[in-house]
């Protein structure tokens, strides 16, 4: 079983449409969960920043975390043909210096 | 210039030549790593640097070697690369390592390509 696992996609949706991508990962010591967004010819840049369980918020993006199911969701509302990109979730834990990245779901939205 | 640079952004090179990548951070961070992307696959750690020690070589081949002469600067050096080398390199930095709470700040990556 992979450590983290995460649908590749493509998710294609209408423009203004609500999205969600998801995460499961199997290790119960991750307490820090990121999600990260990746361009075509760019570098991963840091969306979202979560601390054990519960939901965070930033503008039109929620960050969701469940620790009893080991699942993570990002939620995009009004979603824009600017959101299309790699989503890709990451995670970690105190004294553990390594992050653990999912493959990423590629996200389409089109106009 | 602000966040982490990486140079060449595109990198040509047949299996016997020798080449260097580069990065640099501005953000004041003190540790570095140096990731590799293919295709459907999850980022894969090559190297952790914090405080220019090394602290992590995750069995990566001796074809890649590392070197980081300050916490600003990460380096990586290229000789006999095989075909299945040929992958996107990504630099990354953080405030410091050993603790899951510092998120890692990447640049956007050396493209390389092995002939």
């Amino acid at each position: 079983q992979k450590e983290v696992e995460q649908d590749p996609g493509p998710l294609s949706v209408p423009e203004g449409a609500i999205v969600s991508l998801n995460c499961t990962y199997s290790n119960s010591a991750f307490q820090y969960f990121m999600w990260y967004r990746q361009y075509s010819r760019k570098g991963p840049e840091l969306l979202m920043y979560t601390y054990s369980s519960g939901n965070k918020e930033d503008g039109r993006f929620t960050a969701q975390v469940d620790k009893s199911s080991k699942y993570i969701s990002l939620f995009i509302r009004d979603s824009q043909p600017s959101d299309s990109a790699t989503y890709l979730c990451a995670m970690g834990s105190t004294g553990f210096q390594k992050l653990v990245f999912g493959t990423g779901t590629r996200l389409l939205v089109s106009p | 210039e602000t966040g982490v640079t990486q140079t060449p952004r595109h990198l040509v090179m047949g299996m016997t030549n020798k080449k260097s990548l580069k990065c640099e951070q501005h953000l004041g961070h003190n540790a570095m790593y140096w990731y590799k992307q293919s295709a459907k696959k999850p980022l894969e750690l090559m190297f952790v640097y914090n405080f220019k020690e090394q602290t992590e070589n995750n069995s990566v081949p001796s074809r890649f070697s590392p070197e980081c002469p300050n916490s600003s600067h990460l380096f990586l050096h290229l000789h006999t690369l095989q075909p299945e080398d040929s992958a996107l390199y990504l630099c990354a930095s953080s405030r410091t390592t050993g603790q899951g709470n510092q998120p890692q700040h990447f640049g956007d990556g050396t493209r390389l390509s092995i002939l």
